[in-house]
């Protein structure tokens, strides 16, 4: 059974910084695209970062481009979202995701992250 | 890159069928047969229903069905039942390389 635990997130002043882990398994993690999708409270979904499986070639939405950092550690089965520059526009529930190139297969159940002085 | 356009909102009687439809660019919807669609019931995360346009993931019930015409893609849903109420997001990939949502569809059922 595929599963998929997010953890990191919190309370953070506008301008600060956080980083999320999504611990993961029940598949084998180094051969699988993994992204980050987000969803502001009573918003829709919003794509922020994609990253390939073992090149790792990655991806961010201009939202966050030059203050996310998609990552991952083949050898944790662990796939990371480095946050800095943090503002308002922000907050959201970060969903860890299976998949990318618009297919997620599986999605955790997400981490809150509220950016507020 | 813009969201892709969906109704707000749809509804339909048990039993009925409904139909969501999801607007993109010649960019995304109209460029590849990457189109899935999701449910999300409140508090949950997102489930994949349908990919690659039409295609369901093992253990998706076979009244949820998706199709596309040019830049518009569409998830039917037949037989409605009260479980099927959820908000409904379309996704594509695009031709950027990323990955774009629709606003999302809330399902009524009446």
């Amino acid at each position: 059974e595929v599963q998929l635990l997010e953890s990191g997130g919190g309370l953070v002043q506008p301008g600060g910084s956080l980083r999320l882990s999504c611990a993961a398994s029940g598949f084998t993690f180094s051969l699988y695209v993994m992204s980050w999708v987000r969803q502001a409270p009573g918003k829709g979904l919003e794509w922020v970062s994609t990253i390939s499986g073992t090149d790792p070639s990655t991806n961010h939405a201009d939202s966050v481009k030059g203050r996310f950092t998609i990552s991952r550690d083949n050898s944790r089965n662990t796939l990371y979202l480095q946050m800095n520059g943090l503002t308002a526009d922000d907050t959201a529930v970060y969903f860890c995701v299976v998949g990318g190139g618009g297919k997620g297969d599986y999605w955790g159940q997400g981490t809150l992250v509220t950016v507020s002085s | 890159q813009s969201a892709l356009t969906q109704p707000a909102s749809v509804s339909g009687s048990p039993g009925q069928s409904i139909t969501v439809s999801c607007t993109g660019t010649n960019s995304d919807v109209g460029a590849y047969d990457y189109v899935s669609w999701y449910q999300q019931h409140p508090g949950k995360a997102p489930q994949l229903m349908i990919y690659d346009v039409n295609t369901r993931p093992s253990g998706v019930s076979n009244r949820f069905s998706g199709s596309k015409s040019g830049n518009t893609a569409s998830l039917t849903i037949s037989g409605l039942q009260a479980e099927d109420e959820a908000d409904y997001y379309c996704s594509s990939y695009t031709t950027s390389s990323t990955w774009v949502f629709g606003g999302g569809t809330n399902l009524t059922v009446l």
